[in-house]
């Protein structure tokens, strides 16, 4: 079976500015969470979806937000980009409340 | 809270040398217990698991058994190669957490030859 896919693995942005993240589980999860991983605070849940309903939100500003479509990719999306959200943003697919699989991430860099 | 603390590092062994990375773990519900692996650039793969008390999760010669009388899960190793240097995480999952990951904050390994 393919792995988690994430797109783009690396996008460069200016405060301000708005990015969408995209992440295709592997294939029969239909659960989708996602995590941002920094130096500073490690590794934190923003939110995860299962069956295009979101079930569970982490402590992040509203400007974090998601959706999951029928087919079980999920986009994030970051509004009004400030420069303490470059990170790594890591998803991961399960069947449902269990093991966790990552994709490799995407790296954002807020200029 | 749920929560999971883990050995601060970085930590430094030389090629065939032991090792042990210990993990902690506060819970309201019966976890499930992983140990991921990062590796340089890369995302989190999961290295093993345990799901419930006296499991051990296994992988790779790594080994963990999940100890609920000391509610830890500490990682082991016999003998380290230098392709083991990574960040390694702690993490738990359970009801209380509502299906999300609860990290360590990582240990960084590195194995010199």
């Amino acid at each position: 079976k393919a792995g988690v896919t994430q797109t783009p693995r690396y996008l460069i942005k200016t405060r301000g500015q708005q990015v969408t993240l995209s992440c295709s589980p592997i294939s029969g999860h239909r659960s989708v969470s996602w995590y941002q991983q920094t130096p500073g605070q490690g590794l934190q849940f923003l939110f995860e979806y299962f069956s295009e309903t979101q079930r569970n939100k982490g402590n992040f500003p509203g400007r974090f937000s998601g959706r999951q479509f029928s087919n079980s990719r999920s986009e994030m999306n970051v509004s009004t980009l400030e420069l303490g959200d470059s990170a790594l943003y890591l998803c991961a697919s399960s069947l449902d409340w269990g093991t966790q699989y990552f994709g490799p991430g995407t790296r954002l860099t807020v200029l | 809270g749920n929560s999971v603390t883990q050995m601060e590092g970085p930590v430094t062994l030389s090629e065939e040398a032991f090792l042990t990375i210990n993990c902690t773990y506060t819970a309201t519900g019966y976890p499930s217990l992983f140990w991921y692996v990062q590796y340089p650039g890369e995302g989190l793969q999961l290295l093993l698991k345990a799901t419930k008390a006296d499991d051990k999760g296994s992988n790779k010669g790594f080994e963990a058994t999940y100890r609920k009388e000391t509610t830890s899960f500490h990682l082991e190793k016999g003998s380290v190669q230098v392709s083991d240097s990574a960040v390694y995480f702690c993490a738990l999952i359970d009801g209380g957490s509502q299906g999300n990951l609860i990290f360590g904050k990582g240990t960084k390994l590195s194995v010199k030859p």
